[in-house]
């Protein structure tokens, strides 16, 4: 079974630009959840979504937005780029039998590492 | 206050030794769930073990094993027989809420394990 895929890999964008980042869960998923890492905040939560639907949201400007596709795969966009969002950005997949059900597992993906100049 | 803390910023084992790395949470939920996870140079976060908060028994995974000390509200991950490919960093995670379906995990700092042979 395919794990939980991220793309593109690495970006590099400049101040002001906007980014999408693309991840596609785990078959079968219906959850997928979003996540910040730099070396000064850790990991940060950014959102999730279930069946296209956000639940959830992490405090982060309104510049990180995201959405969910039928499919269950899911992106997020920033707009405006600024330096401090150079960061690794974790997507993690949950199966989510139920919208209100315990998971026992979350999977991530890769990474898109962006880098702002 | 911090919900997750994890007070080894770094930790040398001997291969083939046992090692504890620590972590303590802060929760007024009665219904949450702990993980820990392992991230290598690479980035990837590789999910290890799972800990319910009404589970009775301490959750195992092959070489891993969690201590669960649920009036401490500590879950310390306990790696038996380490190997070189073990170096990398560790995080603990907590999810609250666990029964609303909300998925969002709360990340500790982490604990950089060095394995040397």
């Amino acid at each position: 079974k395919a794990g939980v895929t991220q793309t593109p890999r690495y970006l590099i964008k400049t101040r002001g630009q906007q980014v999408t980042l693309s991840c596609s869960p785990i078959s079968g998923h219906r959850s997928v959840s979003w996540y910040q890492q730099t070396p000064g905040q850790g990991l940060q939560f950014l959102f999730e979504y279930f069946s296209e639907t956000q639940r959830n949201k992490g405090n982060f400007p309104g510049r990180f937005s995201g959405r969910q596709f039928s499919n269950s795969r899911s992106e997020m966009n920033v707009s405006t780029l600024e330096l401090g969002d150079s960061a690794l950005y974790l997507c993690a997949s949950s199966l989510a039998l139920l919208a209100g059900g315990p998971d026992n597992e979350q999977f991530f993906g890769p990474g898109t590492r962006l880098t702002v100049l | 206050a911090q919900k997750i803390t994890q007070t080894q910023p770094g930790m040398f084992v001997q291969e083939k030794e046992a090692v504890t790395l620590d972590c303590t949470y802060d929760t007024s939920d009665p219904s949450y769930g702990l993980f820990w996870y392992k991230q290598p140079s690479s980035g990837e976060m590789i999910f290890l073990i799972y800990q319910g908060s009404y589970d009775q028994q301490n959750a195992t995974e092959g070489r891993y094993s969690l201590n669960f000390q649920k009036a401490r509200k500590s879950a310390n991950l306990v790696i038996s027989a380490s190997q070189l490919g073990d170096s990398a960093m560790y995080f603990c995670a907590m999810r609250e809420n666990a029964d609303t379906g909300r998925r969002a995990l709360t990340f500790g700092s982490g604990t950089r394990l060095q394995v040397q042979p």
